[in-house]
């Protein structure tokens, strides 16, 4: 079966700290997919980044840096210098191949960045 | 702009009736989703269509319904079967393929009182 885990439900930190968001993923799949969203107040998702389960290289894009480990099925998510219109839930997501191309979602980690 | 709208924002209902909520995309996606999410949870999949006149189930389509008779639009009821319908219900869609993200509508707030 597949799973997402995000075991941290909320995270508060003052701006400019860094942050890191976990997630964990189950799956039996050797050709899997995984995803971040951002879900700001308005509640609309905003894709971040996704990854195939070939490539392991991390990812930088601005403030925001990804890490893949297979070994440890982790994928977390880091944001440095944290602003406060980071504040929102993020969401970590498993894309199942060959089950109708829909996602196995993570509960969310609310970010809550202070001034 | 290209994009996906769904409306309305806000929706109440009254216990017992069905409710059509509505989703539109111009992405020119042929696949196309309904989520359901609830307060400190994740999103859980109510359907998905992968091609017009088609679409199948997801893993919480009790007491609802949807249909596919336009590429572009995807609507989805609320029937009264439906035991707790209050939630927050987003529509998403895409480009065929395993390695394509989804985008997202505004999302749509029901609430049944």
């Amino acid at each position: 079966a597949q799973k997402v885990t995000q075991a941290q439900t909320e995270i508060s930190v003052v701006e400019k700290e860094d942050v890191t968001l976990d997630c964990v993923y189950e799956t039996r799949d050797t050709t899997y997919y995984l995803f971040w969203y951002k879900q700001p107040p308005s509640g609309e998702l905003v894709f971040l980044i996704r990854r195939n389960s070939f490539d392991e290289q991390n990812e930088i894009s601005g403030r925001y840096s990804w890490n893949f480990q297979k070994s440890t099925s982790s994928f977390n998510f880091t944001i440095t210098a944290s602003q406060v219109v980071d504040s929102a839930v993020y969401f970590c997501a498993l894309r199942r191949p060959n089950y109708g191309q829909n996602f196995v979602f993570g509960p969310g980690t609310r970010l809550s960045v202070l001034p | 702009d290209g994009g996906i709208t769904q409306s309305p924002k806000y929706l109440f209902r009254k216990e017992g009736q069905n409710v059509t909520l509505s989703c539109e995309q111009n992405l020119n996606h042929d696949a196309m989703y309904w989520y359901r999410q609830d307060p400190g949870q994740g999103l859980r999949l109510i359907y998905y269509s992968q091609i017009v006149n088609d679409f199948q189930k997801g893993d919480i389509a009790e007491g609802y319904s949807v249909s596919r008779e336009k590429k572009e639009s995807f609507p989805l009821t609320v029937t009264s079967a439906q035991k707790n319908p209050t939630a927050f219900y987003l529509c998403a869609s895409s480009v065929s393929g395993d390695y394509n993200e989804q985008f997202f509508g505004p999302g749509t707030r029901l609430t049944v009182l």
